[in-house]
């Protein structure tokens, strides 16, 4: 079945204590994203890859970093949480020349 | 810059009735034009997309959404809807390569 997985589903932590957020994709798709959804705010882009090794920020990549190292994985870290990165993550993926994005089940962050 | 503007945030209705959500977007560009919906604690699927051709288009579950380049509109509806349409519908426009600029949404609730 294609999907786009993350892990953990919810998470809750302490500012300043450093975390991974995984997504993976079994599409072979060559474009993934980084959201997160805010009440009133809707969707917004954290970090894009177009492949691996390629990644570049998106509208709000302020507190956090991603990885491609395979096609696969797009990991997102926050090196030092804080509160106002308390919210709802969504990754995404689509493949070259596709017109829709698959989005994974989200991860409701809070940070304390 | 792109945005998209959703002007119900909470929509109430009774099953049965009929439905429409407005969306404008601003883009000078070409544009693809997408709704997601989100049910309770799942993720983000797509409804319909609109990227040429036929100005109305039909999406699943019913739900169908009327491009009108003039007014920068792209409004979903549906003509009964049903307690199971309960849910988040957001509008999203393309904002360059695969990225989605989405509005802030619009939160729908169904009672029977």
């Amino acid at each position: 079945e294609a999907q786009v997985t993350q892990n953990p589903r919810y998470l809750i932590t302490v500012t300043g204590k450093k975390l991974t957020v995984t997504c993976s994709q079994n599409m072979n798709h060559e474009y993934m994203s980084w959201y997160r959804q805010d009440p009133g705010l809707g969707l917004r882009q954290i970090y894009y890859s177009m492949n691996v090794e390629v990644t570049d920020k998106g509208d709000v990549p302020e507190g956090y970093k991603v990885s491609r190292k395979e096609k696969r994985n797009f990991p997102l870290i926050l090196e030092s949480p804080s509160p106002n990165q308390t919210s709802l993550y969504f990754c995404a993926s689509v493949g070259a020349g596709e017109d829709e994005q698959f989005f994974g089940p989200g991860t409701r962050l809070t940070v304390l | 810059a792109q945005s998209v503007s959703q002007h119900n945030h909470h929509v109430i209705l009774s099953e049965a009735a009929s439905l429409e959500l407005g969306c404008n977007y601003s883009y000078g560009g070409t544009v693809n034009l997408f709704w997601y919906v989100q049910y309770p604690g799942q993720h983000l699927q797509l409804l319909l997309k609109y990227f040429s051709g036929d100005p109305l288009v039909k999406g699943i579950k019913g739900f169908e959404a009327e491009f009108i380049k003039s007014k920068f509109s792209f409004n979903l509806r549906k003509p009964s809807v049903q307690w199971s349409d309960t849910a988040e519908y957001f509008c999203a426009v393309n904002g360059g390569y695969n990225k989605l600029i989405f509005g802030a949404g619009t939160r729908l609730a169904v009672h029977p």
